[in-house]
């Protein structure tokens, strides 16, 4: 079945830009996403791209798309403490809205 | 703004015990979805439904039901509870047209004893 990998932890020192990664196997992903979850917090929405694009922008956060090795990265400049988060890599299929989760990488942001 | 409510925070109940978790969403959402996360696993669908009295199971519906008898509700059900079940349970929404924005409640976390 589908699969979602990341590694599950990542520190960086405030100011640097923080890099997370995300692998899946489903090669008829629609949508890849990236949600952030804070202590004590249900999930919210950062981002998401469409699978026939190559990179997209928001502000901070820059989400690249290797279709071809199936891998989507989060990069998030100049990092904050309040960026200390839970982040989850999601990919869906097409119009089902069923989501399929990685692990989740913690980002602790040191001052 | 999108809200989704979910029951409680917390929750602490004995094994056996019928379980009862609600989710209601204000904006008129077709989808509605049960997870439940644990740590180092993720998040994981137990069931979802596309529209009212409908349901579908996701990849982790032992022991779990649902009900939906109305748009903006949707509940989870855990028969007869078991320590296994012990988790933070997270519900989520979204419109039909729009299934890439899904909208997810702040949680409850269960504890069976």
């Amino acid at each position: 079945g589908e699969d979602v990998e990341q590694s599950l932890f990542l520190s960086v020192r405030e100011g640097d830009s923080s890099v997370i990664n995300c692998t899946y196997t489903d090669s008829s992903s629609t949508y890849l996403y990236w949600y952030k979850q804070e202590p004590g917090a249900g999930l919210q929405l950062l981002t998401y791209i469409f699978s026939n694009m190559d990179m997209k922008q928001d502000q901070r956060l820059t989400v690249l798309l290797n279709k071809k090795d199936k891998h989507l990265s989060l990069r998030i400049a100049d990092t904050q403490t309040g960026d200390s988060a839970i982040y989850f890599c999601a990919e869906s299929t097409g119009n089902t809205g069923k989501l399929i989760f990685g692990q989740g990488t913690t980002l602790q942001v040191k001052p | 703004d999108v809200k989704v409510t979910q029951s409680s925070r917390y929750l602490v109940k004995r094994t056996g015990e019928k379980v009862f978790l609600e989710c209601v969403q204000d904006m008129d959402h077709e989808n509605m979805f049960w997870y439940r996360q644990d740590p180092g696993l993720g998040l994981r669908l137990i069931y979802f439904s596309y529209d009212v009295k409908m349901k579908e199971k996701g990849d982790i519906p032992e022991g779990y039901s649902v009900s939906r008898e109305k748009k903006e509700r949707f509940s989870l059900i855990l028969e007869s509870a078991s320590t296994n079940q012990t988790s933070m349970y997270l519900c989520a929404s979204s419109a039909r047209d729009r299934v890439y924005e899904q909208y997810f409640g702040p949680g409850t976390r269960l504890t069976v004893t």
